[in-house]
């Protein structure tokens, strides 16, 4: 069966210092890995995704993520926080293979607060 | 403009009644998702469909329903069998497994 864990519930970070949303997954056959954010009472917006290829990927607003396969990991990272990227963020699992039916499985969500 | 839109954005329900929430997305995307929100929990995914005529349970159907007539539309029925119906609800949909999802901006379900 298809999972998601983000292990923790809230990251705090300082503004200017790198920060890392952590995801682990599990999945039969090969993933396909999102990171998403969300804004009070709105709906998700995508931020990146890994597919196939490099295992760094980077996506809108200078989020990246670090494909793992080994550590079936998909850890979201910036180099440098902003106070406006406080949000909760989403890691999300779909897979190929047979028997997977096109699901898409989120994680629990973890918030980041960046503090000035 | 494209896009996927859910109403109404706020709902109150009286116990016992059944509510209908609307989704529709002028994407031509293929696959449609409903998705339970609550504190803590994360997306919960309710039901999906991949194509017309045809979708399955998620984790938490019990006491929802859904039906896929048309391409552009996934709407979601809360029953009075959902014991606890007071959620924030999402609907997305994408082209395929290796494709991002797009997502409404919510409905709130409210139980008065």
């Amino acid at each position: 069966a298809q999972s998601v864990a983000q292990p923790e519930d809230q990251v705090n970070v300082a503004e200017g210092n790198p920060l890392t949303v952590k995801c682990t997954y599990s999945v039969s056959g090969n993933p396909y890995l999102f990171w998403y954010v969300q804004y009070p009472n709105r709906g998700l917006q995508f931020l990146l995704k890994y597919i196939t290829g490099d295992n760094l990927v980077k996506g809108s607003y200078g989020f990246e993520a670090e494909f793992n396969k080994s550590q079936t990991s998909f850890h979201l990272k910036k180099p440098s926080a902003l106070v406006s990227d406080s949000a909760l963020y989403f890691c999300a699992v779909s897979g190929l293979g047979s028997g997977n039916t096109g699901k898409l499985i989120f994680g629990q969500g973890t918030t980041l607060q960046v503090k000035p | 403009d494209g896009g996927i839109t859910q109403s109404p954005k706020y709902l109150f329900r009286k116990e016992g009644q059944n509510v209908t929430l609307s989704c529709e997305q002028n994407l031509n995307h293929d696959a449609m998702y409903w998705y339970r929100q609550d504190p803590g929990q994360g997306l919960r995914l309710i039901y999906y469909s991949q194509i017309v005529n045809d979708f399955q349970k998620g984790d938490i159907a019990e006491g929802y329903s859904v039906s896929r007539e048309k391409k552009e539309s996934f709407p979601l029925t809360v029953t009075s069998a959902q014991k606890n119906p007071t959620a924030f609800y999402l609907c997305a949909s994408r082209t395929g497994r290796n494709t991002e999802a797009f997502f409404g901006q919510g409905t709130r379900l409210t139980v008065v």
